[in-house]
């Protein structure tokens, strides 16, 4: 499989609840990133992690990064009908002069409830 | 909050043709990069952009495909002669830093290129 597999790949939970997305992945990697992208819309990004953190938090959201297991997971609580979005991780990568190349999955497509 | 504008929003155009793809990023952003994604797929690496040269680019990004920096503030795409496939969203990024200082992209809304 590839770089950044997201599950699961669909999500459908009533407001109010919790939301948990997982990502998995395959090589090293610098930073891993998730962001949220509305139907058509541009990428939106929510947090970024770093290879030696473990744990993240902003705002609703928390992020876990297991290394050793070479996965991350989101979870966004209390959730909102404006989260329903489609929800990408991204594996980051230093490429030659410091740019990041970011690797996405596929997605997980949140749907909340009213 | 600075945002990263592109343009057109959406273009169509007849196979074979030249299309550029126009991006404005963050004024003191200093890495650009384009991706794009197919309808229904996943969002896809095509070029990084660093100190008016090419960073790194993928194997999609062939000999059809070229970014230029004009002057101080745009950032283009140009696909010299376009197919079928290359039918999909085309996202500009900036970063205000490298992967070392672990700073985010900001994402531009994307150009819908339809080649018909």
């Amino acid at each position: 499989s590839q770089q950044g597999e997201e599950d699961p790949q669909a999500l459908s939970i009533q407001e109010g609840e919790n939301a948990t997305m997982n990502c998995s992945y395959k090589t090293s990697i610098n930073n891993l990133q998730w962001y949220r992208q509305n139907s058509g819309r541009g990428l939106v990004h929510l947090i970024l992690i770093r290879s030696n953190e473990r744990e993240k938090h902003s705002g609703r959201l928390r992020v876990t990064l297991d290394t050793s297991k070479k996965s991350s997971s989101l979870l966004i609580t209390a959730s909102r009908a404006a989260d329903t979005a489609s929800y990408f991780c991204a594996t980051a990568a230093l490429t030659i002069q410091g740019a990041q190349k970011l690797v996405f999955g596929q997605g997980t497509r949140l749907t909340i409830n009213p | 909050e600075p945002e990263v504008t592109q343009t057109p929003s959406h273009q169509v155009t007849q196979m074979g043709q030249e299309v550029i793809l126009r991006c404005v990023p963050i004024s003191n952003h200093l890495y650009f990069y384009w991706y794009r994604q197919i309808l229904g797929q996943k969002v896809e690496f095509l070029v990084s952009f660093y100190n008016n040269e090419i960073s790194e680019k993928s194997e999609i990004f062939d000999d059809q495909f070229s970014v230029e920096r004009p002057d101080g503030s745009n950032f283009t795409l140009k696909i010299r002669s376009t197919k079928l496939e290359d039918s999909a969203m085309y996202f500009c990024a900036s970063s205000e830093l490298g992967a070392e200082l672990y700073y985010g992209y900001t994402f531009g809304s994307g150009t819908r290129l339809t080649v018909v």
